[in-house]
């Protein structure tokens, strides 16, 4: 049974860039949220995806985006890439319905933004 | 919105002692989660809890619940270098599903 897989593990942009993070879900899983952990600090939520919908926002600006595709895959897109967008980027799936199991976390994005 | 806190936030400890984790909320919670991310790692779920007043264990590791249900506690017993690593409890935010994380307890363990 996979777990969560993300790609690439670590990515340099320059800063200005677009950057294009790619995350597939457990088997059986069927909500990926993103988050963002800046060294030192707990994972900070960005968004979740559900059914292909973005279901909910944390407090992120618009120049970061998602998607999510019909097999439950997802996408988080980041333009205009800022020096303080370095940082660990988790995908995270889970069942919408909760079942007590928790969030599965991918191995994550190392992006550094020079 | 809901926040949480946890203390400490570095816990040094000597191999073999016990140490206490502790996170705290204003509001009253549904229910907390924890995880463990180890050095260079990602988050690990380790358990979910709902109930009032209700403690599960997992080896060395006691959670618990607080009767109110706005805080809930991670006691290791007799730790070891396998216990390094950062604790993260996280709460659900009302009314959605949003996970929200603690700054968490990052632990070093003293051989």
């Amino acid at each position: 049974d996979a777990g969560v897989t993300q790609s690439p593990t670590h990515l340099i942009k320059t800063r200005g860039q677009q950057v294009t993070l790619r995350c597939s879900p457990k088997s059986g899983h069927d909500t990926v949220s993103w988050y963002q952990q800046a060294l030192g600090q707990g994972p900070q939520f960005i968004f979740q995806y559900y059914e292909e919908e973005e279901r909910q926002r944390g407090n992120f600006p618009d120049r970061f985006s998602g998607h999510q595709f019909p097999n439950y895959s997802s996408e988080l897109n980041v333009n205009a890439l800022l020096l303080g967008d370095s940082a660990l980027y988790l995908c995270a799936s889970s069942l919408i319905t909760g079942s007590g199991i928790g969030y599965t976390f991918g191995s994550g994005t190392r992006l550094t933004v020079v | 919105g809901q926040q949480v806190m946890q203390i400490p936030q570095y816990q040094h400890v000597q191999e073999g002692e016990d140490f206490t984790t502790y996170c705290n909320s204003s509001t009253t919670l549904s229910n907390i989660q924890w995880y463990k991310q180890r050095p260079g790692g990602h988050p690990v779920f380790l358990i979910q809890l709902v109930k009032s007043g209700e403690v599960k264990k997992q080896k060395r590791l006691t959670f618990q619940f607080g009767e109110a249900k706005k805080n809930s506690s991670l006691h290791i017993t007799a730790t070891q270098t396998t216990d390094v690593g950062t604790y993260f409890c996280a709460i659900p935010r009302s009314n959605d599903y949003k996970l929200s994380f603690g700054a968490g307890t990052t632990v070093t363990v003293r051989a």
